[in-house]
């Protein structure tokens, strides 16, 4: 199965930060790559999907991007409801895979 | 409004079965293919299982291979999962998650149950 690394697996940051977590493909995954949000206590919020496609609803300061085997998600001035951890995703298998987690802390 | 309400988790002995539903509600169920996903306590996210929109095309994480089986009733706009050989390390609370393009599992995810407790224990 394709294993899916992100980094970090801890980011400390403040209010009105920019954040960038990167998650990297053991091989290929064309553009089959979400971005999940997931806050304590609560079920996964999808971000981002296609690696660069918005999901409905989903504040502007998120953004992805990559391609291939490296892909990022950026957060631009971090608010305190980000603070959080978030999961990418590949869909490029029918084994799907999800990366280990980045925890966005308060500094 | 989509809706997706698990069932079936609970305290189990090691070697012991257990068997989840995930009801479903407010759209088309078998236009989409559907995953269950598990989360062990203060872990990450890992995908278990998922089935495509008429049980044609099913695919397993290889730590439940052999062991999981899941299945649907589209009659019943329900999902299953069929847990033998029960493991301590299967401890986790299970989603089950609706895929977001026709027909096929293997996509993003954009609903969510709120989770089932499974809890293997002696």
């Amino acid at each position: 199965a394709i294993q899916l690394t992100q980094s970090p697996s801890t980011l400390s940051a403040s209010v009105g930060d920019r954040v960038t977590i990167t998650c990297r493909a053991s091989q290929g995954i064309s553009s089959a790559l979400a971005w999940y949000q997931q806050e304590p206590g609560k079920t996964p919020r999808l971000l981002i999907y296609d690696v660069s496609t918005l999901e409905s609803g989903v504040p502007s300061r998120f953004s992805g991007s990559g391609s291939g085997t490296d892909f990022t998600l950026s957060i631009t001035s971090l608010q305190p409801e980000d603070f959080a951890t978030y999961y990418c995703q590949q869909f490029n298998t029918n084994r799907l895979t999800f990366g280990g987690g980045t925890k966005v802390e308060i500094k | 409004e989509v809706q997706l309400v698990e069932s079936g988790g609970g305290v189990v002995r090691p070697g012991g079965s257990l068997r989840l539903s995930c009801a479903a509600s407010g759209f088309i169920f078998d236009d989409y293919g559907l995953s269950w996903v598990r989360q062990a306590p203060g872990k990450g996210l890992e995908w278990v299982s998922g089935i495509n929109w008429n049980g044609a095309t099913i695919g397993y994480a290889d730590s439940v291979k052999g062991r999981f089986t899941i299945s649907r009733d589209n009659a019943r706009n329900s999902l299953y999962l069929q847990m033998n050989s029960l493991r301590a390390e299967d401890t986790a609370v299970y989603y089950c998650a609706r895929g977001s393009t026709y027909y096929d599992y293997w996509s993003f995810y954009s609903y969510w149950g709120q989770g089932t407790l499974v809890t293997v224990s002696s």
